[in-house]
C-alpha cells in the first residue's frame, strides 16, 4: 500500500503562511493526493485534493511535485482555528483511506 | 447543509457486553465508511459499504460486524467488548462517482465515544 511520511509536528505564528510537507515516493500514477485535517475532538474534515496540477480552494493550496513523489499543503494565513492534525492520504485499493501519523500543527498567537 | 449523524455520541459498556453504533449518512450519499480511533492514535479504517453491499474491509475484528440498510443508514455491531475497544468510532459518507473514480470526498460524522469498563 502506498504510504505517506509527514513531520510529527510543526509550529506557525498566527497570520503567517504554513507549508506542510508530505512525502509519498511509492505513489502510483492514478492515486489522488488527499489532505484532511482533524480538529480536537472532531471528525476529520476534507481540506483539498489533487492529482498532478497544483490546486487552490478557499481553505488552502496544494503544490504537487512534478514527479508526484511529494506534495505540500499551504495555508496562506494561519489562524488559531487552523490548529489541528493534518493528514496526507493516498487512497489504497477501493475507497479505503489509510491515515498516516499526520502533522500536528500548533498556531502561536 | 445536512451532515453525517452518529448515535449515540457517548456509550459506556462493560467488558463482554455488546454495543451497536448507528450512522446516518448525508442524504443521497451511497457509501458509508467506519473508522476506529484509539486514544492518541490515528483513524483506522474498519469497513465500508456501497449501495448496501460491503465494498472494502480493513482492520475490523471478527467480533465486529456491520451492515447498511435500505435507507442507507449503517450500524456497527460490536460483541464481546474488550477494554481495547475503547475508542472514538467515526462514520463517514460519500457519493461514489460513476466508474469508481479514485477521488471521493468523505464527510465525517462527529463520532461515537465508546468506553469499555
Amino acid at each position: 500500500d502506498a504510504k505517506t511520511t509527514q513531520p510529527n509536528s510543526m509550529e506557525s505564528n498566527e497570520e503567517e503562511p504554513v507549508h506542510l510537507p508530505c512525502n509519498h515516493s511509492t505513489i502510483s500514477g492514478t492515486d489522488y493526493i488527499h489532505w484532511y485535517r482533524q480538529l480536537p475532538s472532531q471528525g476529520p474534515e476534507y481540506v483539498i485534493h489533487g492529482l498532478t496540477s497544483n490546486v487552490n480552494n478557499r481553505m488552502a493550496s496544494l503544490a504537487i511535485a512534478e514527479d508526484r513523489k511529494s506534495s505540500t499543503l499551504i495555508l496562506h494565513r494561519a489562524t488559531l482555528r487552523d490548529a489541528a492534525v493534518y493528514y496526507c492520504i493516498l487512497k489504497y485499493t477501493g475507497n479505503q483511506f489509510y491515515f498516516g501519523t499526520g502533522t500536528s500543527l500548533t498556531v502561536i498567537p | 447543509a445536512a451532515g453525517v449523524i452518529q448515535s449515540p455520541r457517548h456509550l459506556i459498556k462493560e467488558k463482554r457486553e455488546t454495543a451497536t453504533l448507528k450512522c446516518y449518512p448525508i442524504p443521497r450519499h451511497d457509501t458509508v465508511y467506519w473508522y476506529q480511533q484509539g486514544p492518541g492514535q490515528d483513524p483506522q479504517f474498519l469497513i465500508s459499504f456501497y449501495e448496501k453491499m460491503q465494498s472494502d474491509k480493513g482492520s475490523i475484528p471478527d467480533r465486529f460486524s456491520a451492515q447498511q440498510f435500505s435507507d442507507y443508514h449503517s450500524e456497527l455491531n460490536m460483541s464481546s467488548l474488550e477494554l481495547g475497544d475503547s475508542a472514538l468510532y467515526f462514520c463517514a459518507s460519500s457519493l461514489l462517482l460513476a466508474g469508481g473514480s479514485s477521488y471521493n470526498e468523505q464527510f465525517f460524522g462527529p463520532g461515537t465515544r465508546l468506553t469499555v469498563l
